[in-house]
């Protein structure tokens, strides 16, 4: 069975610092992984996935995440907070590809202070 | 980008009636949409998938008898809340896969109150 899981509920960075957010999968087969964010009062939006190319990948507004096998982990970063960045992000497995179930994680609110 | 739409955006609706929550992918074909449901201050969870042209195929737990999924066209799936109750107050969301970019695109979701 897949699953995943998001370490932290709430993280709160100043703006300009970096931001950390952290997920650990599990997964029987090759995952594939996604980070989105999810601002009130819209729709989910992709930031970025993982599909067993690149182990570091880079998303939309400067957000990157990086594919640890070793550690079955896949945070995300971005070196400088930004007030926009103020939402909540959900890191989430799949097994076969975005196309298929997706599984998400209990996610994580990013509050930015000024 | 793949805009997915869901109508209506909230709706307050009396214990027992039945309630349509429609999603729509504006620009592009999906032969596959997807249900969630969002508690408040937690995460989405899957409720079923539907696949145009065929019967939906619902997640264990998830009562198909009360939560009517038709996929009638490639750009138009529609979840029906039937004899709706207050525990099924929820935030409700569709996506929509693009066979293309292979990604979910998700809509805004639908704020559903049973009173």
């Amino acid at each position: 069975a897949q699953s995943v899981t998001q370490l932290d509920s709430h993280v709160s960075v100043s703006e300009g610092t970096p931001v950390l957010l952290r997920c650990n999968y599990s997964s029987s087969y090759s995952p594939s992984l996604f980070w989105y964010v999810q601002h009130p009062n819209k729709g989910l939006q992709l930031l970025l996935k993982y599909t067993s190319a690149a182990t570091l990948v880079k998303g939309i507004n400067g957000f990157e995440a990086e594919f640890k096998k070793s550690e079955t982990s896949f945070h995300l970063t971005k070196p400088s907070a930004h007030m926009s960045d103020a939402a909540e992000y959900f890191c989430v497995v799949s097994v076969g590809g975005a196309t298929n179930k997706l599984i998400f994680g209990t996610g994580t609110l990013l509050a930015v202070q000024p | 980008g793949a805009v997915v739409s869901q109508h209506p955006s909230r709706v307050i609706c009396k214990s027992g009636t039945s309630v349509k929550i429609e999603c729509r992918s504006l620009d592009f074909q999906a032969t596959t949409m997807f249900w969630y449901r969002q508690f408040p201050k937690q995460s989405l969870m899957l409720m079923a998938t539907s696949n145009e042209g065929s019967k939906a195929t619902y997640e264990q737990g998830v009562e198909k008898d009360k939560f009517l999924i038709n996929h009638a066209s490639l750009t138009l799936s529609t979840l029906t809340v039937t004899s709706a109750h207050p525990e099924d107050s929820s935030f409700y969301i569709c996506s929509a896969v693009s066979g293309h970019t292979d990604t979910q695109y998700f809509g805004p979701g639908t704020r559903l109150t049973v009173l």
